[in-house]
């Protein structure tokens, strides 16, 4: 098993600019989420999923959007990226069933720069 | 809502030194989950530990031990004999019960750095 998968690992764009973000799980997981890390501010989550066809807003949702086609993928997009975008964004998945109890496992991150 | 304060922005001490990481947290809710991660240099975030709100008892799984106590809203971490591999940012994380999904809510992380 891959487990959690994150593509790219590092990106680097122009203000403006757009991209995809994509993670990707083999662990036939219901819930996804993404979260982006900064320096003295922890994780913060940005969008979830809580199935196929499904998303909703977490903390840090603006400029930020989502897609959930297949239950084994999560997109996250930018569509005009800006500098205060430049973060470590983190993937990760977790079973539905007794969801608050299970653990995250997470992707190994992709660092996004934005000039 | 709820909020997870880790007032230690790092931690440095020597091999060998116990050493204990603080959490402490905030929520109205009555059925909470608790937990712990750790990010090693690597980048990736690997769990620890998970506890719920109706569960008292610390635990200890080699080093590491876990003082969970619902008076003070603290959950805190303490590595015996710590070791360089020790070395990492740990982040306590708290989920609520009932149709929260899961998410998590996590503290600003402590950098400890272990020297040999």
């Amino acid at each position: 098993n891959a487990g959690v998968t994150q593509t790219p690992k590092f990106r680097v764009l122009k203000t403006g600019q757009s991209m995809t973000l994509l993670c990707a799980q083999d662990m036939n997981h219901e819930y996804m989420y993404w979260y982006r890390q900064d320096p003295g501010m922890g994780l913060r989550l940005i969008h979830y999923s809580v199935g196929e066809g499904t998303t909703a807003k977490g903390e840090v949702p603006d400029g930020y959007n989502v897609s959930r086609l297949k239950k084994q993928n999560f997109l996250l997009g930018l569509e005009s990226a800006a500098p205060s975008q430049t973060s470590v964004y983190f993937c990760a998945s977790s079973f539905s069933r007794d969801s608050s109890y299970n653990e995250q496992f997470f992707g190994p991150g992709t660092r996004l720069t934005v000039l | 809502a709820q909020k997870v304060t880790q007032a230690q922005t790092e931690i440095s001490v020597v091999e060998k030194e116990d050493v204990t990481l603080d959490c402490v947290y905030e929520t109205r809710d009555t059925t909470y989950y608790l937990f712990w991660y750790k990010q090693p240099p690597s980048g990736e975030l690997v769990f620890l530990i998970r506890r719920n709100s109706f569960d008292e008892q610390n635990e200890i799984s080699g080093r590491y031990s876990w003082n969970f106590q619902k008076s003070t809203s603290s959950f805190n971490f303490t590595i015996t004999a710590s070791q360089v591999v020790d070395s990492a940012v740990y982040f306590c994380a708290l989920t609520l019960g009932g149709t929260s999904y899961g998410k998590l809510t996590f503290g600003q992380g402590t950098i400890l750095t272990v020297h040999p």
